[in-house]
C-alpha cells in the first residue's frame, strides 16, 4: 500500500507564482523525499529531509517536516514552465533497515506561460 | 556518471504473452529495484535486490512475474502470461547510499 498522499492531486498555476503541495504519510520515518516525474520519463530526485529535521532548501525548492502532524510540504517559488510535472513524497519507513520507498499518487503541476 | 539505463523504451504486446525488460544499473550501486506505476498512481515497489539476492519480492505477483539480477549487476523483469491490469510504465531504479534511489527512464507497456 502507499504510505504517502500527496495534496492537491492537481495544481495549475501562472508563470512566476508559487506552487505549494503537500504529503501526510502513516507510520515514521527514517526520512521524506521529493521526487519529480516529467511526462513519460523517470524520476528525478529533488530533496530529502531527515526525520530529525524541520525545513531544507535548495535553489528555489523548499520543503518542511512535520513529524506530529505526520506531514510535509513542498514550495517552488518563482515557478517556471518547465516546473510542469508531477511530484511525489516518498518515504522511508523508521525501522526498516531495506530502505524501500513508499510513494503517494502525487501531484500534478501544471505552470501556464 | 551514466544513469541507470532500461530497455525496450516502449511495448505492446497481447494479453496472454510474453514480455521481458532489461536494466542496467549505474555502475557500483548494489541495490537495485524494480517498480511498477500504473496511470495516475505512484510507483509501487516489485522487488528489491541487494547484489543478486533479493531483499523483498512480497509485492511481486509470482504467478505471472519473475526477475532476476545476474552477477548482481543488470536485471531482467519477465511477466508470463500477460494481463490487460499490467499496462503501466515499469520503472527500475538503483542506489549506492542507502534510501537515495536513482530511476531510469522507464519502459511503458500497453497490454490490449
Amino acid at each position: 500500500s502507499q504510505q504517502g498522499e500527496e495534496d492537491p492531486q492537481a495544481l495549475s498555476i501562472q508563470e512566476g507564482e508559487n506552487a505549494t503541495m503537500n504529503c501526510s504519510y502513516k507510520t515514521s520515518i527514517n526520512n521524506l523525499q521529493w521526487y519529480r516525474q516529467n511526462s513519460g520519463r523517470g524520476l528525478v530526485h529533488l530533496i530529502l529531509i531527515r526525520s530529525n529535521e524541520r525545513e531544507k532548501h535548495s535553489g528555489r525548492l523548499r520543503v518542511t517536516l512535520d513529524t506530529s502532524k505526520k506531514s510535509s510540504s513542498l514550495l517552488i517559488t518563482a515557478s517556471r514552465a518547465a516546473d510542469t510535472a508531477s511530484y511525489f513524497c516518498a518515504t522511508d519507513q523508521r525501522g526498516s533497515n531495506d530502505y524501500k520507498l513508499s510513494f503517494g499518487a502525487g501531484t500534478t503541476v501544471t505552470v501556464r506561460a | 556518471e551514466a544513469g541507470v539505463a532500461q530497455s525496450p523504451r516502449y511495448k505492446i504486446i497481447e494479453k496472454r504473452q510474453s514480455v521481458a525488460f532489461w536494466c542496467n544499473p549505474i555502475s557500483g550501486h548494489a541495490t537495485l529495484y524494480w517498480y511498477q506505476q500504473i496511470l495516475g498512481q505512484g510507483p509501487k515497489l516489485l522487488i528489491q535486490f541487494q547484489n543478486n539476492g533479493v531483499v523483498d519480492d512480497s509485492q511481486l505477483p509470482k504467478d505471472r512475474f519473475s526477475a532476476e539480477r545476474l552477477k548482481g549487476v543488470d536485471s531482467t523483469l519477465k511477466i508470463q502470461p500477460a494481463k490487460l491490469e499490467d499496462s503501466a510504465v515499469y520503472l527500475c531504479a538503483s542506489s549506492f547510499i542507502p534510501g537515495f534511489q536513482y530511476f531510469g527512464p522507464g519502459t511503458r507497456l500497453t497490454v490490449l
